[in-house]
């Protein structure tokens, strides 16, 4: 069955970066693409990044445009959200989810972090 | 990227139904059919309801459907139960290639 394991939760100060990573089992990683969401505590949905898995192609939200960096390792079928120069606005959870076509039909289980100094 | 806009709070007795609205713009919303509707419990992933406007996704109860005119995409509830309590987000493609959610509604079974 199509899973999206995401790694766990993280505590991190503000100024610093932060890695979350997104195991993908169950079908062939190449074929759909991924994108990062995240939600804010008691906040919306907001729309971050995708990545062509095939290709590495990435689009980033403009909101976020230059602190978000998207990677992807085949051979492990993971993908990569780094986020960079954390401030407070950045605690909330982080999913991913696979992109069948225009829509994401499975996400992970969501990554808290939290910015604190 | 500005939210579309949703209600938010739409409440409704069992059996009955409710109509959620989700507005946008001719550069998302209206510009494509590429608009989805996410249902989210507390503390869980979104789970997707529908995609392109009106499909249903896989095992979703036909209970749930969903429409679109110009810019205003609405997804509706019929025969309202006390499971379908949870907060629900459209989303739709932007001519920038990004995606946009809804500023999301909460839908409460009285």
């Amino acid at each position: 069955q199509v899973q999206l394991v995401q790694s766990g939760a993280e505590v991190k100060k503000p100024g610093a970066s932060v890695k979350v990573s997104c195991k993908a089992s169950g079908y062939i990683f190449t074929t759909y693409a991924i994108n990062w969401v995240r939600q804010a505590p008691g906040q919306r949905l907001e729309w971050m990044a995708w990545i062509n898995l095939s290709n590495g192609n990435t689009k980033y939200s403009e909101d976020l445009q230059g602190r978000v960096t998207i990677t992807r390792d085949t051979s492990a079928s993971t993908v990569y959200m780094e986020l960079s120069s954390l401030r407070s606005e950045d605690t909330a959870v982080y999913y991913c989810a696979r992109e069948r076509f225009r829509e994401w039909d499975y996400w992970g289980q969501g990554t808290l972090v939290t910015v604190s100094s | 990227q500005s939210a579309l806009t949703q209600p938010a709070s739409v409440s409704g007795s069992p059996g009955q139904s409710i109509t959620i609205s989700c507005t946008g713009t001719s550069s998302d919303v209206g510009g494509y059919n590429y608009l989805s509707w996410y249902q989210q419990h507390p503390g869980k992933a979104p789970k997707l309801m529908i995609y392109d406007v009106s499909t249903r996704a896989s095992g979703v109860s036909t209970r749930f459907s969903g429409s679109k005119s110009g810019n205003t995409a609405s997804l509706t509830i019929s025969g309202l139960q006390a499971e379908d309590e949870a907060d629900y987000y459209c989303t739709s493609y932007t001519t920038r290639s990004t995606y946009v959610f809804g500023t999301g509604s909460k839908v409460t079974v009285l």
